[in-house]
């Protein structure tokens, strides 16, 4: 049950902006937007997250639209090394609550 | 000053044997998790901790048995493994307050099983 739709991969070259779409039509009041992602052989990193507040970190910036279906992860300036796996996920932050990995997207930046 | 560690790193093994992966996180946080990332990438929870009390438990077979001996470490025990099992093993840890989780997740760098 998937919340998330993701296109599975987008390239972009050195230096320039990434932007990573997503999409969650079905989104609840209480539900918040996270983005991690995967590079290859490692464990999975916490990028950012936001609940309807575009927000900004040392890593990202996370623009979510007002009606709040969808999202952009903005990587500004994306080196080689942000080549990775990039996991949209939306759940609430109940105690329970937990991460669900759908496919992501797989970002490629070329030189 | 890693903050979450997994022990071992690489674990082949045959068909029927039992194993144990460890895991430990010097964060402080009080809840930790295990994910299970097979062939085809899918990454998917199997359980949850939280101050040495399982909190998730997904439909995961019971050969399986997450060991909490303290809030640092969460082990995880597998019996009679068989060949899907192989997978890389993945231990986070994450920081509630009252009930609130941030879900920001630390994960450990893996554990790649292989069932012979």
């Amino acid at each position: 049950d998937a919340k998330t739709t993701q296109p599975p991969s987008m390239d972009c070259a050195e230096g320039r902006a990434a932007n990573l779409p997503c999409n969650h039509s079905t989104i609840s009041g209480n539900e918040y937007v996270y983005w991690y992602r995967q590079i290859h052989s490692q464990g999975p990193q916490y990028i950012i997250h936001g609940l309807k507040n575009n927000e900004t970190n040392e890593m990202a910036s996370l623009i979510i639209t007002e009606d709040r279906k969808s999202s952009t992860l903005i990587l500004p300036h994306a080196t080689l090394r942000d080549t990775a796996v990039y996991y949209c996920i939306v759940l609430s932050t109940g105690a329970n609550s937990k991460l669900t990995f759908g496919k992501g997207i797989t970002l490629s930046v070329r030189p | 000053d890693t903050a979450v560690s997994q022990t071992p790193k690489y674990l082949v093994t045959q068909m029927g044997n039992d194993k144990s992966i460890k895991c430990e996180q010097n964060l402080g946080h009080d809840t930790m998790y295990w994910y299970k990332q097979d062939s085809k990438k899918f990454l998917k929870i199997m359980f949850s901790y939280n101050n040495k009390e399982l909190i998730i438990n997904e439909t995961v077979p019971n050969r399986f048995s997450p060991k909490s001996p303290d809030k640092a470490h969460l082990n995880l025990h597998i019996n009679s493994l068989e060949l899907g099992d192989s997978a890389v093993y993945f231990c986070a840890s994450s920081q509630e307050y009252e009930n609130y989780n941030y879900n920001e997740q630390f994960f450990g760098p893996g554990t790649r099983l292989t069932v012979l």
